[in-house]
């Protein structure tokens, strides 16, 4: 399979714990992107890559939210002092940076905090 | 960012064509007009895209209206597997940003 893929699926946590979650793209895409997606709610941008450079992050992204593409390929996204409002499905998608930016996403990641 | 305005929700009977609106008012010039997907439990997924002319591709076709302050995205003939939220979403391709701002979309319900 060559899509997206995430790591862990589901992660369980309490409070004050610090998690980190795994991406690896599609392996020819440069631009690599982390959402955010509460029930109810469509996916919130958190912050993007071209290659190992982070070009844009959110507001939402607090002090507490950090991501990293450390050799343009896979990348992590860490959440220290985790919070209840943390609580999500944290999502990745690739791109190419050909043609029209098509975004390829993965089944995301699942955390609940505790 | 341009904001665009769909249905909470919509249903459709199997085998009948959908039509799934958006608004998009203060649309630019720039922007193009891209729709996506989510099926449950999974992560979105790229539906079909268009800046002016119609579109028609395997899955969906787009009609944007003359104005570009409207368009539809319509599923010929609707399936069990077509229930799930539909975003519709506005990219400028000239800002100099490549992130997507998903709204919350229109869950499409379909009956049997």
């Amino acid at each position: 399979d060559t899509g997206v893929s995430q790591d862990p699926r589901h992660k369980i946590t309490k409070r004050g714990q610090n998690v980190t979650f795994r991406c690896d793209p599609i392996s020819e895409h440069n631009r690599l992107y982390w959402y955010r997606q509460t029930l109810g709610q469509g996916p919130e941008f958190l912050t993007y890559f071209q290659n190992e450079a982070q070009l844009e992050k959110s507001r939402l992204l607090s002090d507490r939210f950090s991501a990293e593409r450390p050799k343009g390929s896979f990348s992590t996204l860490e959440i220290q002092r985790t919070e209840q409002g943390d609580s999500a499905m944290y999502l990745c998608a690739s791109s190419p940076t050909t043609g029209h930016g098509e975004l390829f996403f993965g089944e995301g990641s699942r955390l609940t905090v505790l | 960012d341009a904001k665009t305005t769909q249905p909470n929700s919509m249903e459709s009977n199997e085998e009948e064509p959908v039509h799934l609106p958006c608004n998009h008012s203060t649309i630019s010039g720039t922007d193009y007009i891209h729709w996506y997907r989510q099926l449950p439990s999974q992560g979105p997924e790229y539906v079909i895209h268009g800046l002016t002319s119609n579109v028609n591709n395997r899955m969906a076709s787009l009609a944007i209206a003359e104005d570009r302050k409207s368009s539809t995205l319509i599923l010929h003939r609707a399936t069990l597997r077509d229930a799930a939220v539909y975003y519709c979403i506005l990219r400028d391709v000239t800002s100099g940003t490549y992130k997507y701002i998903f709204g919350t979309g229109t869950r499409l319900k379909v009956l049997a």
